[in-house]
């Protein structure tokens, strides 16, 4: 069965220090991988998406086939990336929908 | 654009009640989708709508759970009787493309509590 495991339900940090979200997932064929982020009193929205390759507020996230991992990286953590970060894999066999992890919550202190 | 709307944000009813969350997409969003969070687990889908049609219902809890979208436009979702299980955030998201690689739009959620 598919699934997503994000170990840390909570993460602590201190502002300036490098961040790293674990995210490792189970999928035999080829997945989509995103990370969602929900900051306090918003709506959870996306922040990456492995197919674009992309770095979002200073977040980059590789996807690690061998390992099936697609953990969330930031080099200098802010405060304001104090968040709940939610890992993803959505596929396009079986249907559309996409699967969650727990979640991680994030809490970068002064 | 106007995002996704979900309405009510917050809901307390009684055990055995019966209650109804909305969601109104993204105009021009075909795919709806709903999804769950229990307190201290994942978020887990309930079901999808392409239109009108139910793409995909697997993720529906049980028959107390009953979803439409008449007109291909807003959605409810009517819990009928609530449990004390059925406690959690709602969330609707729609996209354009029926495979979600470009991710949702989520709305900001219904937060049901059934004391």
């Amino acid at each position: 069965a598919q699934r997503v495991t994000q170990p840390e339900k909570l993460l602590s940090v201190f502002k300036g220090a490098p961040v790293e979200l674990k995210c490792n997932y189970s999928y035999s064929g080829s997945p989509e991988l995103f990370w969602y982020v929900q900051y306090s009193r918003q709506r959870l929205q996306l922040l990456l998406r492995h197919i674009s390759r992309e770095s979002i507020k200073g977040f980059t996230a590789d996807l690690n086939k061998g390992e099936t991992s697609f953990h969330l990286k930031k080099p200098f953590a802010q405060e304001e990336d104090s968040a709940m970060y939610y890992c993803a894999l959505s596929h396009d066999t079986g249907g559309f929908k996409t699967i969650f992890g727990a979640g991680t919550r994030l809490f970068v202190k002064a | 654009e106007a995002g996704v709307t979900q309405f009510p944000s917050h809901s307390v009813i009684e055990k055995g009640q019966t209650v109804t969350l909305r969601c109104d997409p993204i105009s021009g969003h075909d795919n709806l989708y709903w999804y769950r969070r229990v307190m201290g687990k994942e978020i887990k889908f309930l079901l999808h709508f392409v239109k009108e049609s139910k793409q995909d219902e697997s993720g529906m809890p049980n028959n107390r759970f009953l979803a439409e979208r008449t007109g291909g436009t807003y959605s409810t979702l009517k819990v009928q009787p609530a449990e004390l299980e059925d406690s959690g955030v709602y969330f609707c998201a729609s996209s354009q493309a029926q495979f979600p690689n470009y991710g949702y739009t989520f709305g900001s959620g219904t937060r049901l509590t059934v004391v």
